[in-house]
């Protein structure tokens, strides 16, 4: 079956600039989890949604960063007034319920010039 | 969540198998153990977990020591697409209102060599 999608594959923005990121979980997965990954770096965790609700966004480095899950399928990574230490690989992963296993997709490299 | 520590790289000579090690020291009862890899420039994949019981799947095996202090991946006739940033977590079974989040530390780089 598909696996966890992601949107853009990459993207390139300049400093300043809005960006969004969109993830397309597994389908049935109440669980989703935004993690990001800085070059030689293991992934961080952001942010985690369950169904429409953020759980915990604990993760989140500042108030520049949100995320959204309206209908608690889809999810949007939203990053406001972008920085170079912004640039990262941003990860996104479902699981069925949040104690199940989490399958993560395949990232959007994001490059803030 | 208990830290894990793994060695920095390893290497394997293909078809032979490949024996990662992660210590997990500080686990608690109610923490299993996660294992995962990053092939370059993809998302991380997930291979295998466990509690207690040694575990096998298509993938590889997972052998737990009795007092859990420790766990060793095997991969038992690596090839050259095994090559990647192998990573063990210990991750909590439940957890009430955070979910149960990865936290992943540097991993492992195995190069499977021809």
């Amino acid at each position: 079956g598909a696996g966890v999608s992601q949107t853009p594959s990459n993207k390139v923005t300049e400093k300043g600039k809005y960006v969004e990121l969109r993830c397309d979980p597994i389908s049935g997965h109440t669980a989703l989890y935004w993690y990001r990954q800085s070059l030689g770096q293991g992934p961080e965790f952001l942010i985690y949604f369950q169904g429409t609700g953020a759980a915990d966004d604990s993760g989140l480095p500042n108030d520049r960063f949100f995320a959204v899950r309206p209908e608690g399928s889809v999810s949007t990574l939203k990053i406001q007034r972008t920085e170079r230490g912004d640039s990262a690989v941003y990860l996104c992963a479902s699981s069925l319920t949040r104690r199940e296993t989490q399958y993560f997709g395949p990232g959007t490299r994001l490059l803030v010039l | 969540d208990a830290k894990t520590t793994q060695p920095t790289s390893m290497d394997c000579a293909e078809g032979r198998a490949a024996n990662l090690p992660c210590n997990h020291s500080t686990i608690s009862g109610n923490e299993y153990v996660y294992w995962y890899r990053q092939i370059h420039s993809q998302g991380p994949q997930y291979i295998i977990h466990g509690l207690k019981n040694n575990e096998t799947n298509e993938m590889a095996s997972l052998i737990i020591t009795e007092d859990r202090k420790s766990s060793t991946l095997i991969l038992p006739h690596a090839t050259l697409r095994d090559t990647a940033v192998y990573y063990c977590i210990v991750r909590v079974a439940e957890r009430e209102t955070s979910g149960s989040r990865l936290t992943f530390g540097e991993g492992t780089q195995l190069t499977v060599n021809p």
